[in-house]
Parts: structure tokens; sequence; C-alpha cells
């Protein structure tokens, strides 16, 4: 079944405590982001990744980092969680096409709180 | 950061309505427009994506349009259902393939 798959999908942490958020895709797709998703605020793009090795920060890149080693994975790092990274993750990917009429998968999510 | 604005906000119709709410972008630069729909509980799941001006795609009883010139997409739902109630996002490419998404509108389908 092709799926985008996430890990964990809930986590409560303390601030400071480094963190990895997994993304894991079957389809072969070349693009891959991250998003947060807030009240009030929609989707936001944390990162982007057009294929292995290529990563671009999205609208809110500050405090994540990411990587791109193999095509199928595309992990979120938190490196020192604080609470304003309290929210709602989520991993998508897709083919990519010169014209951008790509269809992004969503995982399911993964809700994060930082105390 | 680009300016992606959706309405209405939220919006009550009742079990056959028509409607349609809109997405506004910027119209510089555009390469697509996308349309998203996410049910409570769930994850977005494409509808429809749109590179061209004058695009019109449908799905169902689900339509969109696409002016690029003027910057905006309209998203019309014919004979609303209760299973249509969800947010429906639209999201705006530009050449650094970057995604902006609008905040959204959330439709509640009375029966």
């Amino acid at each position: 079944e092709a799926q985008v798959t996430q890990n964990p999908r809930y986590l409560i942490t303390v601030t400071g405590k480094k963190l990895t958020v997994t993304c894991s895709q079957n389809m072969n797709h070349e693009y891959m982001s991250w998003y947060r998703q807030d009240p009030g605020l929609g989707l936001r793009q944390i990162y982007y990744s057009m294929n292995v090795e290529v990563t671009d920060k999205g609208d809110v890149p500050e405090g994540y980092k990411v990587s791109r080693k193999e095509k199928r994975n595309f992990p979120l790092i938190l490196e020192s969680p604080s609470p304003n990274q309290t929210s709602l993750y989520f991993c998508a990917s897709s083919l990519l096409r010169t014209d951008h009429s790509y269809e992004q998968y969503f995982g399911p999510g993964t809700r994060l709180t930082v105390t | 950061i680009l300016n992606v604005e959706q309405s209405p906000q939220s919006l009550h119709v009742q079990e056959g309505d028509s409607t349609n709410f809109t997405c506004s972008f910027p119209s510089s630069n555009f390469y697509a427009l996308h349309w998203y729909r996410w049910e409570t509980a769930k994850s977005p799941e494409a509808l429809f994506v749109m590179t061209l001006n004058g695009d019109e795609k449908k799905k169902g009883r689900i339509s969109a349009t696409l002016n690029t010139k003027e910057g905006y997409s309209y998203l019309y739902i014919k004979g609303s259902q209760p299973e249509d109630s969800a947010t429906y996002l639209c999201a705006f490419s530009n050449a650094g393939n970057m995604l902006t998404f609008g905040g959204g509108t959330r439709l509640m389908v009375k029966p």
C-alpha cells in the first residue's frame, strides 16, 4: 500500500531534550516536506527536499534540522525543543514535475507537546 | 512570506445547498495552485492541482477554477452532503518549489 508513515504519532517531551520525528514513504517520490499546523495559522512549511542530499528552508525553519540521506526517509530533528514548538507536524511527499503539478501525499501527523 | 488567503474562514450550509469559497494568492511567479481536503483527525488529501490560467478541474460534485492573472481560485461544491464537511485548503507553489498554504475554509454541512 502506497503510504507516508510518521513516528511517533504522539510525543510529550521536555524543553531541551533532542528528538527526531521520522518520516518514510514507499512511493519513490523525489519531493518530501515537513509542515507544522497551529490553530489560526494553517499549515506552514518547515523544510522541504527535492531529492537525496538536497534540502531547502520553508517558511518556518528556525529550531529544526532535516536530512535526506536516502530517498525514502526525511527525518525532522529538534536539537533543543522549546514550548513554542508544540504543534501538529505533518510529513508529505510527491513526485517532482517541472510544472509543479504534483499532488502531495500526507502522513498521519505527529502531535508534539514540549513542556 | 507569501500571502495566501482563503475566505470565508468557516461556512455552515444545509444539505443540498451549493457553495463556493475563494483562495487568493500572489499573481507573480506563479507555478501551481493546489486544493486539499482535510477531514478532522485525518491527513489532508489532494483534490486538484492547477497550473494554467483558466484551468477548470472537476471531481464528482466538486470543481475548481483558476485565474492566475488576478490571483484567485474558486472551489465549488454542488449539492453539499454531510460527508463534505471538512476544511478545504489551498496552497500556492512558486518557482522555488516551496508550498504556501492558506488558512483554510472550514465547511460544515447540516443534514
